[in-house]
């Protein structure tokens, strides 16, 4: 089945404590992204991968950081989480930008992240 | 800079109504494409629709219809006899597609949150 995972699902952590959120998906993407979802904000973009070794930052970079060392994982660090981190994180992936086009993103589950 | 108004925050309809949501857009692109996105109670975001600028035709799929109007930058969608199963969240969102810098970005509006009632 063609999708987008994410892990953990849910997480509760302390302030200062790094942690790890893993994106993967199985259908040869090039283009990987990361968004925040935040009440009456929607989604806002963190960083996003357009391939492997490419990365760049997106609306909202500050205090994360992402790397793509393999096409089917896009991982989201935060080094030291502020509880203003706290937030439902979605990892989206899509075919790539060509030729000017935009193709459709497909979101994993979400990881509803909690900072104390 | 792109960006999508949702002004609708929530919506609350008894089942068998039609619901209509509003999307207006901005961008200084030509070239665009405007997407909306469900998300049930269970939090996944589930995709609907994309349409490019260059095609202004409505769209109907089952009980869902989207009104694109690029005159007055909106791209509304219609869910026709709502049922309970329709209560979620939904969001519209809109990515440049020339902007290659901004690689494949989706700006999306506050969404509007629809509770269908039995």
């Amino acid at each position: 089945e063609a999708q987008v995972t994410q892990n953990p699902r849910y997480l509760i952590t302390v302030t200062g404590k790094k942690l790890t959120v893993t994106c993967s998906q199985n259908m040869n993407h090039e283009y990987m992204s990361w968004y925040r979802q935040d009440p009456g904000l929607g989604l806002r973009q963190i960083y996003y991968s357009m391939n492997v070794e490419v990365t760049d930052k997106g609306d909202v970079p500050e205090g994360y950081k992402v790397s793509r060392k393999e096409k089917r994982n896009f991982p989201l660090i935060l080094e030291s989480p502020s509880p203003n981190q706290t937030s439902l994180y979605f990892c989206a992936s899509s075919l790539g930008v060509r030729g000017g086009g935009t193709d459709t993103q497909y979101f994993g589950p979400g990881t509803r992240l909690t900072v104390l | 800079a792109q960006k999508v108004t949702q002004a609708q925050t929530e919506i609350s309809v008894v089942e068998k109504e039609d619901v209509t949501l509003d999307c207006v857009y901005e961008t200084r692109d030509t070239t665009y494409y405007l997407f909306w996105y469900k998300q049930p109670p269970s939090g996944e975001l589930v995709f609907l629709i994309r349409r490019n600028s260059f095609d202004e035709q409505n769209e109907i799929s089952g009980r869902y219809s989207w009104n694109f109007q690029k005159s007055t930058s909106s791209f509304n969608f219609t869910i026709t006899a709502s049922q309970v199963v329709d209560s979620a969240v939904y969001f519209c969102a809109l990515s440049e597609a020339l902007i290659k810098a901004a690689g494949n970005k989706l700006t999306f509006g506050g969404g509007t949150r629809v509770l269908v009632k039995p």
